[in-house]
């Protein structure tokens, strides 16, 4: 089975601009979950999707927006980027969001996107 | 204020040895506990998990330990060896309508030396 997909892989981009970011999770997964990973830092918690709806959000600016399709794929977007957007964005998977047993609830990681903002 | 706290940046092992990673919160509302690895140019793998009712559970070499009331918990790994090399983090989470948010620590960089 194919695992998480993240595209693209790099990016470069200047201040002011906007980026669009992919996410193809695992087949049957029907969670997807983003997070920025800074330099120094661990992963901090952008939002979670399910069944096309956002479930959960983290403390991040409404720059940060995201979306989910029918099919499970999921899209992140940054309007109007800062220095500080500069990180690894990471997309995680899982089964399911609720309901189930709890392995079920295991989030598998894609590879991220490695984002610079000049 | 961090929730998840992984106090040690660094950590260097005979291989062989055991490793012993430590991770703190600080929420008392974390009911389930997971560890990962990262290695460079990869997103994180997961390892072993713990839920909240429990205090230990093991998985081949890797050990998870749950102290609640002293809300610390610690990855074991007996024997270390170099391929265990790599970044490892600490995620918490809080209720299963929650399962996709994590809470991480900043991570533990270990090094297992031949």
């Amino acid at each position: 089975k194919a695992g998480v997909t993240q595209t693209p892989r790099y990016l470069i981009k200047t201040r002011g601009q906007q980026v669009t970011l992919s996410c193809s999770p695992i087949s049957g997964h029907r969670s997807v979950s983003w997070y920025q990973q800074t330099p120094g830092q661990g992963l901090q918690f952008l939002f979670e999707y399910f069944s096309e709806t956002q479930r959960n959000k983290g403390n991040f600016p409404g720059r940060f927006s995201g979306r989910q399709f029918s099919n499970s794929r999921s899209e992140m977007n940054v309007s109007t980027l800062e220095l500080g957007d500069s990180a690894l964005y990471l997309c995680a998977s899982s089964l399911v969001a609720s309901g189930g047993a709890l392995k079920a609830y295991t989030q598998y990681f894609g590879p991220g996107t490695r984002l610079t903002v000049l | 204020d961090q929730q998840v706290k992984q106090n040690s940046p660094s950590l260097s092992v005979q291989e062989g040895r055991i490793s012993i990673l430590n991770c703190d919160y600080t929420n008392s509302m974390f009911d389930y506990f997971l560890w990962y690895k990262k290695y460079p140019a990869e997103g994180p793998t997961f390892l072993i998990s713990i839920s909240s009712i429990k205090d230990k559970n093991e998985d081949g070499r890797f050990t998870v330990f749950l102290n609640k009331s002293a809300k610390h918990l610690s990855l074991h790994i007996v024997p270390s060896q170099p391929g265990d090399s790599a970044v490892y983090f600490c995620a918490a989470r809080c209720g299963n309508t929650n399962a996709g948010k994590s809470t991480f620590g900043d991570g533990t960089t270990l090094t297992v030396k031949p």
